[in-house]
């Protein structure tokens, strides 16, 4: 099946830090999702983006889904410890099928 | 909005045995969606429904694993035999046509 290369695998950072991750595919796709999971928990969806150079926000939260359509960004602002989880980018180029990304896990140091 | 509805949230069964997991979706959600997802890793497609349909079902171990979705709402998927293998989160998800899922919290399954 479809690759997607999701970086970084893992992140420790400071409380109030920004943090940035990407993920890329192997084919052109005309939906990103990313999603944010929780130990014990299914993944919660943060943000769809539908056109390729879109820029969606949720509050400290954007996405950007790339030019190219074969990569996409997660940027989180100011961040605090409830951001700690696993994040997953999800693509699709049907809208139907989607593959998921290995995951990034966040850690957030107080 | 009530979300997806899973059931059980916790399964432990030995190998061999058989094990079943029920998915109800988001209401008026034609697509439903079924996925495995092993510690440390992404979810992996199993099954996709649309309505009662099976829209892709490649990925499905079909010799021991079956879904199905009678009535175009619940759906249930289920494992017979269980191999150690088979350890993982079963997560079902649901969606408005090509439009983005919305997962429930999963069943952990433990297979001893």
């Amino acid at each position: 099946g479809q690759q997607l290369n999701q970086s970084p695998q893992s992140m420790f950072i400071q409380e109030g830090e920004d943090v940035s991750m990407n993920c890329t595919s192997s084919s052109i796709f005309n939906t990103w999702l990313w999603y944010k999971q929780d130990p014990g928990e299914g993944p919660v969806l943060l943000i769809a983006l539908y056109k390729a150079g879109e820029l969606t926000s949720n509050g400290r939260l954007t996405a950007q889904f790339g030019i190219t359509r074969k990569d996409s960004f997660l940027n989180i602002s100011a961040s605090i410890p409830s951001d700690v989880g696993i994040y997953f980018c999800a693509g699709s180029n049907t809208g139907n099928q989607f593959y998921f990304g290995t995951g990034t896990s966040l850690t957030v140091i107080p | 909005e009530a979300g997806v509805a899973q059931s059980p949230r916790y399964k432990i069964i030995e190998k061999r045995q058989s094990v079943a997991f029920w998915c109800n979706p988001i209401s008026g959600h034609a697509t439903l969606y079924w996925y495995q997802q092993i510690l440390g890793q992404g979810p992996k497609l199993l099954i996709q429904f649309q309505n009662n349909g099976v829209v892709d079902d490649s990925q499905l171990p079909k010799d021991r694993f079956s879904a199905e979705r009678l009535k175009g709402v619940d759906s249930t998927l289920k494992i017979q035999p269980a191999k150690l293998e088979d350890s993982a989160v079963y997560l079902c998800a649901s969606s408005l046509a090509g439009m983005a899922q919305y997962f429930g919290p999963g069943t952990r399954l433990l297979v001893l």
